[in-house]
C-alpha cells in the first residue's frame, strides 16, 4: 500500500521546539519532492515548505522561514520537519505530501493523514 | 507578495447544477496551477494539475481551464459527494471556495 505517515505531533509550550516525521511506504521515496502543508483551526490551507527528491532545492514560506526547518532521510523513506520558536499561530493539523515530480510544484497527489500540533501555555 | 484570490467563498447550489470556481492571481503563473478538493476530517484530494489535466482517478465532471492570472474550476452534475472546500494552488493556496448543497 502506497502511504505517507507523519508522527511527533503534540502539546508544546510558546517558544518551544518540535519534530515532525512522515514516514513514506510503498514509493520511490528518493525520485519525488516533498512538502508540509497546514491547516490552522477553522482556516484554510498553507503550504509552509518544500524540498526536492534530492534535497536541493528548498521552499519556505514567509510564516515559517528562519523558524522551521525542512529536510529528508533518502535511505529511511522519511521527511521531517523541525519546528522552532514555536507561537500560538502555529497550532494547526500538519499534513506531509509527496509531489508528482522531483522538483517541489504544489502537485500533490499522496497525502498523509496530518499530525496535529497544539502550542499553548 | 503572491497572493491567489478564490471566489466565491461559499457556493450554494442543487443537486445535479453546474459549480464554477474562480481563482485569480495577483501575477502570472502561467498553467503551473492546481485545483484540490478538502473534506472535513480528510486529507484533501488532488483534483487538477497544470490548469486542466485531471488527476489519477478524477472524473471527467471536474474540469479546469485558464492561463496567466485566471483560471476556473468546474464541477458538473453536483452531487452530495461534491460537498467540500476547494482550493486553488500556486505558490500559496487560495482562500477556498465552501461548496454546499441546497
Amino acid at each position: 500500500e502506497v502511504k505517507l505517515m507523519e508522527s511527533g505531533g503534540g502539546l508544546v509550550q510558546p517558544g518551544g521546539s518540535l519534530r515532525l516525521s512522515c514516514i513514506a511506504s510503498g514509493l520511490n521515496f528518493n525520485t519525488y519532492g516533498m512538502s508540509w502543508v497546514r491547516q490552522a483551526p477553522g482556516k484554510g490551507l498553507e503550504w509552509i515548505s518544500g524540498l526536492s527528491d534530492s534535497g536541493d532545492g528548498t521552499f519556505y514560506s514567509a510564516s515559517v522561514k528562519g523558524r522551521f526547518v525542512i529536510s529528508r532521510d533518502n535511505s529511511r523513506n522519511t521527511l521531517f520537519l523541525q519546528m522552532n520558536s514555536l507561537r500560538g499561530d502555529d497550532t494547526a493539523i500538519y499534513y506531509c505530501a509527496k509531489d508528482s515530480d522531483p522538483d517541489i510544484r504544489g502537485y500533490f497527489d499522496l497525502w498523509g493523514q496530518g499530525a496535529l500540533v497544539i502550542v499553548s501555555s | 507578495e503572491f497572493v491567489l484570490t478564490q471566489s466565491p467563498a461559499t457556493l450554494s447550489l442543487s443537486p445535479g447544477e453546474t459549480a464554477t470556481l474562480s481563482c485569480r492571481a495577483s501575477q502570472s503563473v502561467g498553467n503551473q496551477l492546481a485545483w484540490y478538493q478538502h473534506k472535513p476530517g480528510q486529507a484533501p484530494r488532488l483534483l487538477i494539475y497544470d490548469t486542466s489535466k485531471r488527476a489519477t482517478g478524477i472524473p471527467a465532471r471536474f474540469s479546469g481551464s485558464g492561463s496567466g492570472t485566471d483560471f476556473t474550476l468546474t464541477v458538473s452534475s453536483l452531487g452530495p459527494e461534491d460537498v467540500a472546500v476547494y482550493y486553488c494552488l500556486a505558490v500559496s493556496f487560495g482562500g477556498g471556495t465552501k461548496v454546499e448543497m441546497k
